[in-house]
């Protein structure tokens, strides 16, 4: 089943700070983010394990609640190139959920 | 970073007819994806594979799919009677460690249009 991601879309100014929202009613093994940006493959920006591992990027930050299966993503001083749309992965199957759409402007 | 290329890049075709979608994998990594996304919306999985077989597929992987390493090197989605709907980017992807832990690398993708 398809992990849920909210909110859908999100516009930011440049600088601005967001928060992506990942939950899913199955187990969560694992959570991995995407970017994908328009007319391109998606890119790994994290993995969140259990038990606190995380392994990615330097400039971006997420969270991982196993017990309420949910995971956040958090965007900090947004710079343009963040503008793209964001999934997060359950594993097992590697399931992406539905994105979401971020447009950071000047 | 290690790259995946897939081919072709844009391939048209009449429906009914069958498609082949190749993957150059990335030495030493061992499980293989491939996804689907049709224009603007989500991506959808179809099947993982590991060790010549089949580890998981979804309900769009039916049996006009199929998958395999028929050299033991590239990697390949097969679309035996294509339709309409199959119109979509087909990705390839890849990783070294199990799904759990390992980053997922992709391909730039296959754009598929059925006529």
């Amino acid at each position: 089943q398809q992990p849920v991601q909210s909110p859908q879309a999100v516009i930011l100014r440049e600088g601005e700070d967001a928060v992506i929202n990942c939950s899913s009613s199955k187990a969560l093994y694992s959570v991995h983010w995407y970017r994908q940006k328009h007319g391109e493959a998606p890119v790994f920006l994290m993995i969140l394990l259990k038990g606190g591992e995380q392994k990615g990027h330097d400039k971006i930050s997420a969270s991982f609640n196993e017990k309420k299966q949910q995971s956040s993503l958090y965007l900090t001083a947004s710079q343009l190139s963040y503008s793209g749309t964001y999934f997060c992965v359950r594993y097992n199957k590697l399931i992406f959920g539905a994105g979401t759409r971020l447009a950071v402007h000047p | 970073e290690p790259e995946v290329t897939q081919t072709p890049s844009h391939q048209v075709t009449q429906m009914g007819q069958e498609v082949i979608l190749r993957c150059v994998p990335i030495s030493n990594h061992l499980y293989f994806y491939w996804y689907r996304q049709i224009l603007g919306q989500k991506v959808e999985f179809l099947v993982s594979f590991y060790n010549n077989e089949i580890s998981e597929k979804s309900e769009i992987f039916d049996d006009q799919f199929s998958v395999e390493r028929p050299d033991g090197s590239n990697f390949t989605l097969k679309i035996r009677s294509t339709k309409l709907e199959d119109s979509a980017m087909y990705f390839c992807a890849q990783t070294r460690d199990r799904g759990s832990t390992g980053e997922l690398f992709f391909g730039e993708g296959s754009r598929l249009t059925v006529l």
